[in-house]
């Protein structure tokens, strides 16, 4: 079935370091997209979303990019400091085979980002 | 904004006791509410949905006499485990989503460890 999956399971940066964290997906039909951060013990953090008329997008420190052509979508971190240390979800408005979308999200695999000082 | 709190934060239990875990939207108004399992170092799986004054919809392989969901109000969703044995050990969390359209983001609950001794 349609899913979202990440490259990397796991990125160790040191800190003041840009970080990238991937994901593809494979549902041509997705509008939506959304990444997560996810601390220990906790629920997943909205950090930023992007629709797919758009190829990027900012925010304070991150900005996602989305590449349709090649169904690849990139979170970006400048200046990666310790508190940012969590696992990273990318999910996608989930969509059956004729784009109706069914309202809920499919979460990727997540990638584990670890800093360090 | 966009705050959901889930309480309680931590159940430990017997075996054969019901659990009821609840999720509220503390500053605006959830349409559609969403409880997820998450297993150690894996990713969100979507067990149901429920909107406001209707029955949730499960996801396949989701019991739903196991799993009872009442979405009563706009700011309160509610899971009870009936029965919980040590397999529905798990972290449980909820996520709520505003009337603006199903293209927004779903936020989070800071999720339920469940312990079933």
């Amino acid at each position: 079935g349609e899913s979202v999956g990440l490259h990397l399971p796991t990125l160790s940066v040191q800190e003041g370091d840009n970080s990238i964290i991937n994901c593809a997906y494979s549902n041509s039909a997705s509008d939506y997209f959304i990444w997560y951060k996810q601390e220990s013990g906790k629920g997943p953090q909205f950090i930023i979303d992007i629709r797919s008329n758009m190829d990027k997008r900012q925010g304070q420190r991150v900005t996602v990019l989305l590449n349709k052509t090649v169904k690849h979508l990139s979170l970006q971190i400048a200046a990666t400091q310790p508190g940012d240390s969590a696992v990273y979800f990318c999910a996608e408005n989930a969509r059956g085979a004729g784009g109706t979308s069914y309202g809920k999200l499919t979460f990727g695999q997540g990638t584990i980002l670890t800093v360090h000082p | 904004g966009a705050v959901v709190s889930q309480h309680p934060s931590r159940v430990i239990c017997k075996s054969g006791t019901s659990v009821k875990i609840e999720c509220r939207s503390l500053d605006f108004q959830a349409t559609t509410m969403f409880w997820y399992r998450q297993f150690p170092k894996q990713s969100l799986m979507l067990m149901a949905t429920s909107n406001e004054g209707s029955k949730a919809t499960y996801e396949q392989g989701v019991e739903k006499d196991k799993f009872l969901i009442n979405h009563a109000s706009l700011t309160l969703s509610t899971l009870t485990v009936t029965s919980a044995h040590p397999e529905d050990s798990s972290f449980y969390i909820c996520s709520a989503r505003g009337a603006r359209g199903i293209n927004q983001p779903q936020h989070f609950g800071d999720g339920t460890r469940l312990s079933i001794l």
